[in-house]
C-alpha cells in the first residue's frame, strides 16, 4: 500500500523546474506533500483532495489524477531553499474517520547554484 | 501552543528499559498522530487519537507499544522492554479535525536503544 515516488533523486540548477511523482495502487482519499530537510521535521507543502480541491503554496503546485491514483508535485524556478527530501503521504477512505498517512520513500532534491 | 512540541528531544536507554515520549499538539487540534521514522525513510504510521479516543492502533509494531491521550490534549507513547530495533525518530503530528486535513509535525524524539 506504500505509494511509489519517482524519481528517487534529482539534481537541478537554480531556476530549473522539477516534477516529482507519486502513485498508488489503491483508491486515494487525499494526497499530502511534505518537504523534509536533514535533521528537521517534515514541513507541509500541499494537500490534494478527492474531488479536486487543493490547498498549498504559491510557487509550488500539484495535480491529482483520481482515475490513475497519481499525484505530481511541480516546483517552478527552483531556489536553493527547495533542496531536501520530498515525501508524498496518501490517505485512503476508511469510513469517515481520520487516517494516518502512508508515506512514500521520498525523492531527494538537490539544487545547485 | 504555536506548534507541535515533543519531549524529550533525545533519549538514550538500555535494552529492556521502558521509555515514555510526550507530545503536546497544537491547542485547537482534535486529532493527534504518532509516527515512527527510520533514518532515510518516510514516517510510518503508528496510531492516532481523536480527542481521547484511539480508533486505530493498527500501526503499533507490537504490544510493547502503547499510547494514551487521557484528556484529549497531551499524548504519551510508551515503549516497554525496549529493543535495539526500536531505535528511531518518533514523530507526533496534529490536525484540526482529522481526515483530509493538514497534519503538522513536531520536531520528534530521537530514541537510541543500546
Amino acid at each position: 500500500q506504500q505509494p511509489v515516488q519517482s524519481p528517487q533523486a534529482v539534481i537541478l540548477r537554480e531556476g530549473e523546474d522539477a516534477v516529482i511523482n507519486c502513485s498508488s495502487s489503491k483508491a486515494l482519499y487525499s494526497v499530502h506533500w511534505y518537504r523534509q530537510k536533514h535533521g528537521e521535521a517534515p514541513v507541509f507543502l500541499m494537500i490534494l483532495l478527492k474531488g479536486g480541491e487543493q490547498k498549498g503554496h504559491d510557487k509550488i503546485s500539484a495535480s491529482f489524477n483520481e482515475k490513475k491514483q497519481q499525484s505530481s508535485l511541480y516546483l517552478t524556478a527552483s531556489q536553493l531553499s527547495y533542496s531536501g527530501t520530498y515525501f508524498c503521504g496518501t490517505e485512503m477512505y476508511s469510513g469517515g474517520g481520520a487516517d494516518g498517512l502512508t508515506f512514500g520513500k521520498g525523492t531527494h532534491l538537490i539544487i545547485q547554484p | 501552543g504555536a506548534g507541535v512540541s515533543q519531549s524529550p528531544r533525545y533519549k538514550v536507554t538500555k535494552r529492556g528499559q521502558d521509555v515514555t515520549l510526550r507530545c503536546d499538539p497544537i491547542s485547537s487540534h482534535a486529532t493527534l498522530y504518532w509516527y515512527q521514522q527510520a533514518l532515510g525513510q518516510g514516517p510510518e504510521f503508528l496510531t492516532y487519537f481523536n480527542y481521547e479516543a484511539q480508533p486505530d492502533k493498527s500501526g503499533l509494531p507490537s504490544d510493547r507499544f502503547s499510547a494514551e491521550r487521557p484528556e484529549g490534549s497531551i499524548s504519551t507513547l510508551t515503549i516497554q522492554r525496549t529493543e535495539q530495533r526500536d531505535s528511531a525518530m518518533y514523530r507526533c503530528a496534529s490536525s484540526e479535525t482529522g481526515s483530509r486535513e493538514t497534519q503538522y509535525f513536531g520536531p520528534g524524539t530521537r530514541l537510541l536503544v543500546l
